[in-house]
């Protein structure tokens, strides 16, 4: 498996912008998670899928952050519109809830917005 | 819900010297208890992990100590090498097998 996949790897958008961030878990994981890492508040959890349903999404800033999961090999995680203090590094991760528990992570977009 | 809280936020040791850094969890039922590295500009990933039936977990230079009745955990390294500096980040679960986050180390190796 080439293990949890993002797009894009890197994102530079102005301020207003529509910004869409995509993932694709480990084939066979149940669990996908949407990480924010940034130096000030360090890796925060946004929303949480289990079997393609939101969970927990408590973490979502606000109403400008949304996440779907439309089937259990992608998911998106969109801010509209966007602003600069959601500049960090998103990570996407999945696991199989219930027996290996580890949390494999994408390689991140790193989302800059001016 | 689960909180979890890590010591120190920065350490430093010589090479050769060990490190410790330490967890305390809030929930009791927490039956899981992973350590992250992330290494600069990388994404984090997984280096050991115990479980609430064990006390002990070693694996080379890393080792794992779990004490239940005081909720905290460690992460021992012996013989630090310059590859070992990174942040770490230790997590355990809550009763939605969710991984509750400690705000991390970062870990400085001095040659």
């Amino acid at each position: 498996d080439a293990g949890v996949i993002q797009s894009p790897r890197h994102e530079v958008t102005e301020m207003g912008q529509e910004v869409t961030l995509r993932c694709k878990p480990i084939s066979g994981h149940n669990s996908l998670f949407w990480y924010r890492q940034t130096m000030m508040r360090g890796l925060e959890l946004l929303i949480y899928f289990n079997n393609n349903v939101p969970i927990d999404d408590s973490g979502m800033p606000e109403d400008r952050f949304s996440a779907k999961m439309p089937n259990a090999s992608f998911s998106t995680l969109k801010i509209q519109p966007s602003e600069p203090r959601d500049s960090a590094v998103y990570f996407c991760a999945s696991s199989y809830q219930g027996r290996d528990t580890e949390a494999f992570f994408g390689q991140g977009t790193r989302l800059t917005v001016v | 819900g689960e909180n979890v809280e890590q010591h120190p936020s920065t350490l430093s040791v010589q090479e050769g010297d060990s490190a410790v850094i330490k967890c305390t969890y809030s929930d009791s039922a927490s039956n899981y208890f992973p350590w992250y590295k992330q290494e600069l500009g990388k994404r984090p990933q997984l280096i050991i992990d115990i479980r609430s039936n064990v006390g002990e977990k070693k694996d080379q230079r890393i080792a794992v100590t779990l004490n239940k009745t005081a909720k905290h955990f460690s992460l021992h390294i012996t013989e630090t090498q310059p590859e070992d500096s990174a942040v770490y980040f230790c997590a355990a679960t809550d009763s939605n097998y969710q991984l509750i986050w400690g705000a991390g180390t970062k870990l400085i190796i001095k040659p």
